[in-house]
């Protein structure tokens, strides 16, 4: 089955700074890849998503860029706020399989002021 | 609009006892899901569906049993709990076309003694 890793599982970011998470993915099929934002004791949420035909996306100060050859995508966060303090988890999803994604472990962005 | 509920919110059970967790969504979905999230290692699928009557494993299925008798609702049930399934359970849906995203619920967190 799929298998997705994340990196860092903490980064430490200055207020203004921007912050940049990692994951790899490891079935060349896979064709969506979602990112979420868990604040402490909410739901996950959705902030930004990527589907294969794509290389970059951008939404305000969220970006989330894919190389299919590589098999990675990161998350690009600009201009950190103090609300952006939160874990951040990246999937990944094949088509055709019910949509199941497969979750990296999350990493724990704290943003200093 | 609700979105995707879930109950209850918390449950203490003692090793060998049985119980049902609820999650209703009221946004048309046709596909559900279940999760458990624990601690560094992100949210892993235990079982999911596909439609009204359908249902099949996920990652980690074992010691649980899922039904979906009404579109809505998907039943997640731990027939003889261990304290291994002391975990955060979450429930999501999705349209199961695009877009993909998937709604959570707001979990349940569950402590088997």
């Amino acid at each position: 089955g799929e298998n997705v890793e994340q990196h860092p599982s903490t980064l430490s970011v200055q207020e203004g700074d921007s912050a940049v998470i990692k994951c790899t993915y490891s079935d060349s099929a896979s064709n969506y890849f979602p990112w979420y934002k868990q604040e402490l004791g909410k739901r996950p949420q959705l902030i930004i998503d990527i589907r294969s035909n794509v290389g970059e996306k951008k939404d305000q100060r969220i970006a989330v860029t894919l190389n299919k050859t590589a098999k990675h995508f990161s998350l690009h966060i600009t201009e950190t706020q103090p609300e952006d303090s939160a874990v951040y988890f990246c999937a990944a999803s094949l088509s055709g399989s019910a949509r199941q994604l497969t979750f990296g472990s999350g990493t724990q962005l704290t943003v200093l002021p | 609009n609700a979105g995707v509920t879930q109950t209850p919110k918390f449950r203490v059970l003692k090793t060998g006892q049985s119980m049902t967790l609820l999650c209703a969504q009221d946004m048309n979905h046709e596909y559900m899901y279940w999760y458990r999230q624990d601690p560094g290692m992100g949210l892993r699928l235990i079982h999911y569906s596909v439609g009204e009557g359908t249902t099949a494993k996920g990652e980690v299925p074992d010691g649980y049993n899922v039904s979906r008798l009404k579109k809505q609702n998907f039943l997640l049930g731990l027939e003889s709990a261990a304290p291994s399934q002391t975990s955060v359970y979450f429930c999501a849906s999705s349209y199961g076309r695009s877009p993909y995203e998937q709604y959570f619920g707001p979990g349940t967190r569950l402590t088997v003694t």
